[in-house]
């Protein structure tokens, strides 16, 4: 069975660094994209990345272009998604998904989503 | 980026009845569009790929249909745990793009 398991809940001030994680299982964990997705309070679903664990190849959307890192360590299968600097905008939930077929743009595996609050 | 847009924002409809949502893009994404139901506090859900592909163990009431910049997403007769926000993403272009989401609520 297929699984994108997400780290937990995080609560961060302002300026704070932060490194989610979200580690797969149940499949070949290089062969597949691992995309993060943002969604804002009460709102909608917004892309804003993608990485292929196999080679590291990494897609950023302009809007989050410079503003995360996306990362994977194929040896533990774990993708993550990494601020530097935390602003109160940052506060989502914040999903992991993997492509539903190698190299499809579609997403049929979620992570439960980790929601990270940055206040002050 | 192409610009996704959906209609109606929400729609109210009774237990057993047919819905009909709407996804447009602002220029061609040919058939490569997907749609996705999410239920309050859950992860988004894949239903349809390319335009009219239900993923799997989507029930058969679930049907896409359109290509260019013109989709449907109908729920033939609608049960109640359909009632969710529906969402349609095009991927025929970098980078991908979500449709602000249709609720489906109960009239």
């Amino acid at each position: 069975e297929v699984q994108l398991v997400q780290s937990g809940a995080e609560v961060k001030k302002p300026g704070e660094s932060l490194k989610i994680s979200c580690k797969g299982s149940g499949y070949s964990f290089t062969n597949y994209w691992i995309a993060w997705v943002r969604q804002m309070p009460g709102r909608g679903l917004e892309y804003m990345g993608i990485i292929y664990p196999g080679d590291a190849e990494t897609r950023y959307s302009p809007s989050f272009q410079g503003q995360v890192t996306i990362s994977a360590d194929k040896s533990v299968s774990t993708a993550y998604l990494q601020w530097n600097s935390l602003n109160a905008s940052d506060t989502a939930m914040y999903y992991c998904a993997r492509s539903r077929v190698e190299g499809s743009g579609t997403y049929g595996h979620w992570g439960q989503g980790t929601l990270v609050t940055v206040s002050s | 980026e192409i610009v996704m847009t959906q209609s109606p924002a929400t729609l109210s409809v009774s237990p057993g009845e047919r819905a009909t949502l709407s996804c447009r893009a602002s220029q061609s994404v040919r058939s490569n569009i997907a749609w996705y139901q999410q239920k309050p506090g859950q992860a988004p859900r894949l239903l349809i790929y390319g335009a009219s592909t239900r993923a799997t163990d989507i029930p058969a009431r679930f049907s896409g249909s359109g290509s260019g910049t013109e989709f449907t997403l109908t729920i033939s007769s609608l049960q109640s745990e359909d009632f969710a926000v529906y969402y349609c993403q095009q991927y025929n272009n970098r980078p991908p793009t979500f449709g602000p989401g249709t609720i489906v609520d109960i009239k």
